[in-house]
């Protein structure tokens, strides 16, 4: 069974610029949440899409953005993009429910130069 | 919200040693506790859960103990191995907060042979 894939693996983008990233669930699974690894901050969470729909927000300027397709499939996007966003986005996903167990993919590293 | 923290913040062990990570939360509505190992460059990997409604729970080398009253929980692992080196993390949610993991600092681990 294939895990969580997340693409592109690696982003390099200069301020101002927006980007989407893409995160494909493990099959069966409808939840997808995304979360932002940075040294400083450690793992942050963004937001949670549940069939389609937005379940959980973190506290992340509105220029972070989200959506979920019928496939389950997501995306991500940050627009106006600052040097602060450079960071490893990790896209995780489970069967349903709250607190179901959390599968993470190896993540897009995005810089912002 | 949620808060999250974790200590040591870096621990070394001798190969065969025992190491323990600490984590203390601060919502007591909070009800799973999962614990990620990640290894350099790649993605958190669930490695042990444990919900509100159990004590301690064990996996071969790994346990995890819960203290519901005093709001913390612990990563135990024996009979430490090289390839046991990786930064752990733990998190805690709680039910109604669905999937939104609420992690710690993480513990740099490092096994020396």
């Amino acid at each position: 069974k294939a895990g969580v894939t997340q693409t592109p693996r690696y982003l390099i983008k200069t301020r101002g610029q927006q980007v989407t990233l893409s995160c494909s669930p493990i099959s069966g699974h409808r939840s997808v949440s995304w979360y932002q690894q940075t040294p400083g901050q450690g793992l942050q969470f963004l937001f949670e899409y549940f069939s389609e729909t937005q379940r959980n927000k973190g506290n992340f300027p509105g220029r972070f953005s989200g959506r979920q397709f019928s496939n389950s499939r997501s995306e991500m996007n940050v627009s106006t993009l600052e040097l602060g966003d450079s960071a490893l986005y990790l896209c995780a996903s489970s069967w349903a429910g709250p607190d179901e167990k959390l599968f993470f993919g190896s993540g897009t590293q995005l810089s912002v130069l | 919200g949620e808060n999250v923290e974790q200590h040591p913040s870096t621990l070394s062990v001798q190969e065969g040693d025992s190491a323990v990570i600490k984590c203390t939360y601060s919502d007591s509505a909070s009800n799973y506790f999962p614990w990620y190992k990640q290894e350099l460059g790649k993605r958190p990997q669930l490695i042990i859960d444990i919900r509100s409604n159990v004590g301690e729970k064990k996996d071969q080398r790994i346990a995890v103990t819960l203290n519901k009253t005093a709001k913390h929980f612990s990563l135990h692992i024996t009979e430490t191995q090289p390839e046991d080196s990786a930064v752990y993390f733990c998190a805690a949610t709680p039910k109604a907060a669905g999937n939104k993991l609420t992690f710690g600092g993480g513990t740099r681990v490092l096994v020396k042979p």
